[in-house]
């Protein structure tokens, strides 16, 4: 199985600052790579999918980058509404395993 | 409206079973592949199990012989069948529908709000 290293796990933040979380696939996944959003209670959201396209609705200030086996998933601006956890997700082959999150927080 | 709506969770004991339905409006499971995806409390997402639109059915090591997906395309709903439910599979049980993109990306796109099932003596 494709092993997902998501980093940090945490994260402090505060409302207009910059951040970046990174997810690292244990081996080539072609930029089969998204990203998901989940607040406490709820359900996860697709944000981006293959590796830097954004789902329809989402704010454009969320982005996803690609370089080999790492990836990159970064909220400009960051609103108040974005402190949640945030999941990767490979699906370049099955099991299609989730990195272990990034829980987002106000500092 | 998409919607995807999930029920049949509860408190279970250990070796029992429990099956899960995933109801589907707005979109069909029979046109579409269907995944479950389940989140132990305080924990991260764990991808249990997908059906194809041909049928074909693929399990996480964690379950594979003792759960079961299905789908009723009459009925336009999804199942998981849970056999010898351990401590380890209590969990809230998400189902979602696996969008396809060009050049062969997929990704969860639509998801339910999710079912809790609980497994204690």
């Amino acid at each position: 199985d494709i092993q997902m290293t998501q980093s940090p796990s945490s994260l402090s933040a505060s409302v207009g600052d910059r951040i970046t979380i990174t997810c690292r696939a244990s081996q080539h996944i072609n930029n089969y790579l998204n990203w998901y959003q989940q607040k406490p209670g709820k359900a996860p959201q697709l944000l981006i999918y293959a590796a830097s396209n954004l789902q329809s609705g989402v704010p454009s200030r969320f982005s996803g980058t690609a370089f080999g086996t790492d990836f990159t998933l970064t909220i400009n601006n960051l609103q108040p509404e974005d402190f949640a956890a945030y999941y990767c997700q490979h699906n370049y082959s099955t099991p299609p395993t989730f990195g272990q999150g990034t829980k987002v927080e106000i500092k | 409206e998409v919607q995807l709506v999930e029920s049949g969770g509860g408190l279970i004991q250990p070796g029992g079973s429990l099956r899960l339905s995933c109801a589907a409006s707005g979109v069909s499971v029979s046109e579409n592949y269907m995944t479950w995806v389940r989140q132990a409390p305080g924990k991260g997402l764990e991808w249990v199990s997908v059906i194809y639109t041909s049928g074909s059915t693929y399990y996480s090591d964690s379950v594979k012989g003792r759960f079961t997906i299905s789908r009723d395309d009459s009925k336009n709903m999804l199942y998981l069948q849970m056999n010898s439910l351990r401590a380890d599979d209590t969990a809230v049980y998400y189902c979602a529908r696996d969008q396809f993109y060009s050049r062969g990306a997929e990704a969860l796109d639509i998801w339910g709000q999710g079912t809790m099932v609980t497994v204690s003596s």
